[in-house]
């Protein structure tokens, strides 16, 4: 379908673990983020990176970390879970801009994230 | 501080009618505007979008606009069919060196009803 795979679609864990969740692409885009999404917020970027071994942080970056080690994988950490940390996280990638324009993202299907 | 805004938490609407979803944004370095549509334990999906340099774009039944002057974007469908009961969010990218960052508003959820 779209490229992109999430993993796990679901996870419970307890305050204070480590958890670590998993982007897939096969679509050989340069881009990716992850974004995290809660009722009332809608979608807040959390990191993102612009090519391999080159991250950066979004606006809700404190108490996670990335690593992108090739070009289709990106690993969103949360170094030791809290429970304002249960949420939808989603993974998008885009081939950014061609021409001038930007092409958007492709999202991925979600983790569902909750600590307790 | 939210540079973007969708008012309407919710809305809902016969089939065969027009649905206006609206979006705020503040920040006047937005040049790009998209759409997106989410479906309950799916990803968003792209829908419509529209660049800085027009203020009306078209793709059947969906059509966006775009108020530079007021800082204001709208999604009309016409006509409504229950299919498109989903949550939509706007979204907004800003020229430069951006990363091709999108900034999402706080979405509305779109029931149709038959």
């Amino acid at each position: 379908d779209a490229g992109i795979t999430q993993s796990p679609r679901h996870k419970v864990t307890e305050t204070g673990t480590p958890v670590t969740l998993r982007c897939h692409q096969t679509e050989n885009h340069r881009y990716m983020y992850w974004y995290r999404q809660d009722p009332g917020h809608g979608l807040r970027l959390i990191h993102y990176s612009y090519g391999v071994k080159d991250t950066d942080k979004g606006e809700v970056s404190d108490g996670y970390s990335v690593s992108r080690s090739k070009t289709e994988d990106f690993l969103l950490t949360l170094e030791s879970a809290t429970s304002s940390q249960t949420s939808v996280y989603f993974c998008a990638i885009s081939k950014g801009e061609t021409g001038g324009r930007n092409y958007g993202y492709t999202f991925g299907s979600g983790t569902r994230l909750t600590v307790v | 501080d939210q540079q973007v805004k969708q008012n309407s938490p919710s809305l809902s609407v016969q089939e065969g009618r027009i649905s206006i979803l609206n979006c705020d944004y503040t920040n006047s370095m937005f040049d790009y505007f998209l759409w997106y549509k989410k479906y309950p334990a799916e990803g968003p999906t792209f829908l419509i979008s529209i660049s800085s340099i027009k203020d009306k774009n078209e793709d059947g039944r969906f059509t966006v606009f775009l108020n530079k002057s007021a800082k204001h974007l709208s999604l009309h469908i016409v006509p409504s069919q229950p299919g498109d009961s989903a949550v939509y969010f706007c979204a907004m990218l800003a020229g430069g060196t951006s990363y091709g960052k999108l900034t999402f508003g706080q979405g509305t959820i779109l029931t149709v009803h038959p």
